[in-house]
Formats: C-alpha cells, structure tokens, sequence
C-alpha cells in the first residue's frame, strides 16, 4: 500500500482562495519531504524543500509567499497555495525519504484547478 | 549543474515488441543516483529503480532491464516483450551528492510510451 499519502487528490476553486495540501508519511518519520509542480504532458520541477522544524528551501523562481510551506511534524508537510489564481492550476505532488531503506516515495498527486 | 534528457517524447509499439526509453545525464559530482520512474494515468509515479554512480552493473527485474554506462552518461531502460499495463510516462531522474542524501530530485522530461493491443 501507499507510504505517502497526499490530500486532496483533486480541488477545484475560485481565484482568490487559498488552497491547502497535506502530504503524510504513513509509518516512518521524515525530516524532509519534497514539493513539485508538473504541468500537463509536462515534467517534475522541484519547487521547494520541506524541513521539519525549519523554513522550506525554495527554488529559484518559486514565490515563497505564494506556495507557503508548514512541516509541523515528522509525518505531515502541508502546501498552502494563497491567493490562487487560474496560473497556478497544475498537478502537485510530494515525496518523502525513508531513511531505513534510503527510499524515495511519491505521493499520488494533487490537481488544483482554480477558476 | 544538472540536467537529465529524455530525448524520447512519445513511443508506441505493439505488445510483445522490445522498447528501450534513452536517458542521459549532466553532473559534475562523482556521487550521484539515477532513478527511473513510472507515471501511470492515475498520476502517483511509481519507483522502478535506483543506481548509484559507482555500480554500473547492468539491472534486470523481470521484464525490466536497464543498462547504465558512465562513459556516455547514459542510463536507459529496456521493457522486453511489452504489455498494454507498460503504457505510462516514464521518468529518468538524477540526484546529486551523499551530503543530500540523495533525496533532491531533477526529472527529465518523461517518454511516454503507448503500448497497443
């Protein structure tokens, strides 16, 4: 079964509106977890790095104040996107690294479609 | 800095027919992993394989085989004998430098592969 589990797997909303996403790591504990953006027929772009106890890294270009960022616990990492707006619809997907096995898990993705 | 292509946008085939998807990769580390992933139309991306810049040891799993060559900065993947569930996007993906733990992730831009009945 899934050892990420992401919520919700599809949202839609109106401009303006904040839009929030959880990535939970079932049964192990990650310091850090990953955020990307994937476009249509598109690849992966890395758009920050979520630490527990700290502030997210951001990549070059992404606007922190926009794709807030909050890893509140060794399990869950959330992406706020605020004020959203008809550019921000894409498809958001987080990973998690399991240090035991030095593995890498996706979770099953996001579709934010903002009106 | 880093860079994976995935020269390959779209390949179809018929079952049963071989498919080898192409990768290759720009690093200035010496220590890095290559991944390759499968994205299928439900959208969670699925992992196949890791390997690491010191093993060149060519991979089989099952159908799945993937040859690793440094000299050309290549890591592709072979499907023998395909099957209608191989039709997916698939990923090559490239992660830098033991202090990272390998956990940063550059994708290339994916082939997705139609294999029809």
């Amino acid at each position: 079964g899934a050892v990420v589990s992401q919520h919700p797997s599809r949202v839609i909303c109106k401009s303006g509106t904040s839009v929030k996403i959880e990535c939970r790591s079932l049964d192990f504990q990650a310091t850090t977890m990953f955020w990307y953006r994937q476009f249509p027929k598109q690849s992966l772009m890395l758009m920050a790095t979520s630490n527990e106890g700290s502030k997210a890294t951001y990549e070059q270009g992404v606007e922190k104040d926009k794709f807030l960022i909050n890893h509140a616990s060794l399990t869950l990492s959330t992406l706020t996107v605020t004020s959203a707006h008809p550019e921000d619809s894409s498809f958001y997907i987080c990973s998690a690294f399991r240090g035991l096995d030095e593995k890498l898990f996706f979770g099953s993705g996001t579709q934010l479609s903002v009106l | 800095a880093q860079k994976v292509t995935q020269a390959q946008t779209e390949i179809s085939v018929v079952e049963k027919e071989d498919v080898t998807l192409d990768c290759v990769y720009e690093t200035r580390d010496t220590t890095y992993y290559l991944f390759w992933y499968k994205q299928p139309p439900s959208g969670e991306l699925v992992f196949l394989i890791r390997r690491n810049s010191f093993d060149e040891q060519n991979e089989i799993s099952g159908r799945y085989s993937w040859n690793f060559q440094k000299s050309t900065s290549s890591f592709n993947f072979t499907i023998t004998a395909s099957q209608v569930v191989d039709s997916a996007v698939y990923f090559c993906a490239l992660s830098e430098g033991a202090y990272t733990g390998f956990q940063k992730l550059v994708f290339g831009t994916g082939t997705r592969l139609l294999v029809s009945p």
